[in-house]
């Protein structure tokens, strides 16, 4: 157990749709990523927070956003859904120290309809 | 573009064997690498790591390799075991960003 935890587990929508993803971090992290992993594809890293705040921006398209509250907690959106938006969407946390690992979540699998 | 890459996409080898991942850079700012393993339905979990400063760090059945002249990575696992089978990543980030950067992962199933 990563100590992260990711809801839901399973999320399907139909295209046009919008949805919620969540992450809790573990306790002590204060970045948060966000990564998405097509079909046969790697790990595409979207966006990363740290204790509130914007840090990075990957490949994000502008239909998604996110944020990270107060708690520490973080939450992807995903708006106007389209069907090459289904994927695993992961979320990972770190220290964000030199030299330290993510931990990941379990992810959240989105099929778009 | 790129910056991890992992051309294998699979490997099999018997168990008791070695298994050897490969993984290859190109950005020389990255001064930390890291592997992950990934079962079905699981995210991925770290397994291993080294920083640029060292050339080999071992955890048990597990030794990361790094080249930094060949900008290189490569995971061994001696012996494999059937536990093992899963996608294997590498990852590389810079202390000058935070992003952490992943190749497409090798599928290894080791053969009981």
């Amino acid at each position: 157990d990563s100590g992260v935890t990711q809801t839901p587990k399973h999320l399907i929508t139909a295209t046009g749709q919008r949805v919620t993803l969540r992450c809790s971090p573990r306790s002590g992290d204060l970045s948060v990523y966000w990564y998405q992993q097509s079909l046969d594809q790697g790990l595409q890293f979207l966006i990363q927070y740290y204790n509130g705040e914007e840090r990075a921006k990957g490949n994000i398209l502008e239909r998604f956003s996110a944020q990270q509250f107060p708690d520490l907690h973080s939450e992807l959106n995903l708006s106007s859904l389209e069907l090459g938006d289904s994927a695993l969407y992961f979320c990972a946390s770190s220290r964000d120290r030199k030299n330290s690992p993510l931990h990941f979540g379990n992810g959240t699998r989105l099929t778009v309809t | 573009d790129q910056q991890v890459k992992q051309n294998s996409p699979s490997l099999s080898v018997q168990e008791g064997r070695i298994s050897i991942l490969n993984c290859d850079y190109t950005n020389s700012m990255f001064d930390y690498f890291l592997w992950y393993k990934k079962y079905p339905a699981e995210g991925p979990t770290f397994l291993i790591s080294i920083s640029s400063i060292k050339d080999k760090n071992e955890d048990g059945r597990f030794t990361v390799f790094l080249n930094k002249s060949a900008k290189h990575l490569s995971l061994h696992i001696v012996p494999s075991q059937p536990g093992d089978s899963a996608v294997y990543f590498c990852a590389a980030s810079s202390n000058t960003g935070n992003q952490f950067y992943f190749g497409t992962g090798t599928s290894l199933t080791v053969i009981p």
